[in-house]
C-alpha cells in the first residue's frame, strides 16, 4: 500500500500565482486533514474533511480553499499565494485509531 | 483536548533506554495518550497510544501514571535513527474523536548521541 501520497514534493510560486496540491490516500479513511508546519514549530491544521463532499476549517485556514471531491483525494488551494505561505505542507488521513502522514510538499512563496 | 507538556529536547546515548515525559494533568476519562514522532523534515510517525494501561509495542513502551496526569514513552534501546521530534497528543478516540485532527505542540527533541 502508498498510504498517503502528496504531490508535488516541492515547488517555488511567485507572489500572487495559484497552484493545488494533491493529497491521495489508498486505506479508505473517511477522515483528511491538511496541516502546514514552520521551521522551529509544530504541524497546524489549516482545513479538515470528516467524509466525501466536507469540508471545515482548521486552525489557519485563511488564504486556503479545499475540496474533497472524491474520497480518496483532498486538494488544498492557494488562489493567491503570498510569502507567508512558505512553509511545508502535510497531509494526514485516519480512522478512528490512528492517523497517516504523507512525506510532506515544501512550498516556497517568492 | 487536554494540553500537554514535554521537556524542550533531551539527550540519550546509543544503546540505552530513552525516557520521555510528558505531563497532561487535566486529561478526561474518555481521552487517550498518543505518541508521534518526526524524523527530520518527514511527516509525523504514529509510535504507540494507550488509556489507562501500560502499552508495548515493536517500537516502544508506554507508561502511564495511576492518576493518568502524565505518561512516559521508553524506547528500549535507542539507535542513531531514534533522533527525532517526539510528539504527546492527548484526545479522544472513536467515530468522532477523530474528525478534527491532532492538535501539535512543539514536542521534544530527543537526540541520540553516539
Amino acid at each position: 500500500n502508498a498510504g498517503v501520497t502528496q504531490t508535488p514534493k516541492f515547488r517555488v510560486l511567485k507572489t500572487g500565482q495559484s497552484m493545488t496540491l494533491l493529497c491521495a490516500q489508498d486505506m479508505n479513511h473517511e477522515y483528511m486533514y491538511w496541516y502546514r508546519q514552520d521551521p522551529g514549530m509544530g504541524l497546524r491544521l489549516i482545513h479538515y474533511s470528516v467524509g466525501e463532499g466536507t469540508t471545515a476549517k482548521g486552525e489557519v485556514p485563511d488564504g486556503y480553499n479545499v475540496s474533497r471531491l472524491k474520497k480518496q483525494n483532498f486538494l488544498l488551494g492557494l488562489e493567491s499565494a503570498a510569502p507567508s505561505q512558505t512553509s511545508v505542507y502535510f497531509c494526514a488521513s485516519s480512522s478512528s485509531y490512528g492517523y497517516t502522514f504523507g512525506s510532506g510538499t515544501r512550498l516556497t512563496v517568492v | 483536548d487536554a494540553k500537554t507538556t514535554q521537556p524542550p529536547s533531551m539527550d540519550c546515548a546509543e544503546g540505552r533506554a530513552a525516557n520521555l515525559p510528558c505531563n497532561h494533568s487535566t486529561i478526561s476519562g474518555n481521552e487517550y495518550v498518543y505518541w508521534y514522532r518526526q524524523i527530520h523534515s518527514q511527516g509525523p510517525q504514529y509510535i504507540i497510544h494507550g488509556l489507562k494501561n501500560n502499552e508495548t509495542n515493536e517500537m516502544a513502551s508506554l507508561i502511564i501514571t495511576e492518576d493518568r496526569k502524565s505518561s512516559t514513552l521508553i524506547l528500549p534501546h535507542a539507535t542513531l535513527r531514534d533522533t527525532a521530534v517526539y510528539y504527546c497528543i492527548v484526545r479522544s478516540q472513536g467515530s468522532g474523536g477523530g474528525a478534527d485532527g491532532l492538535t501539535f505542540g512543539k514536542g521534544t527533541h530527543l537526540i541520540i548521541q553516539p
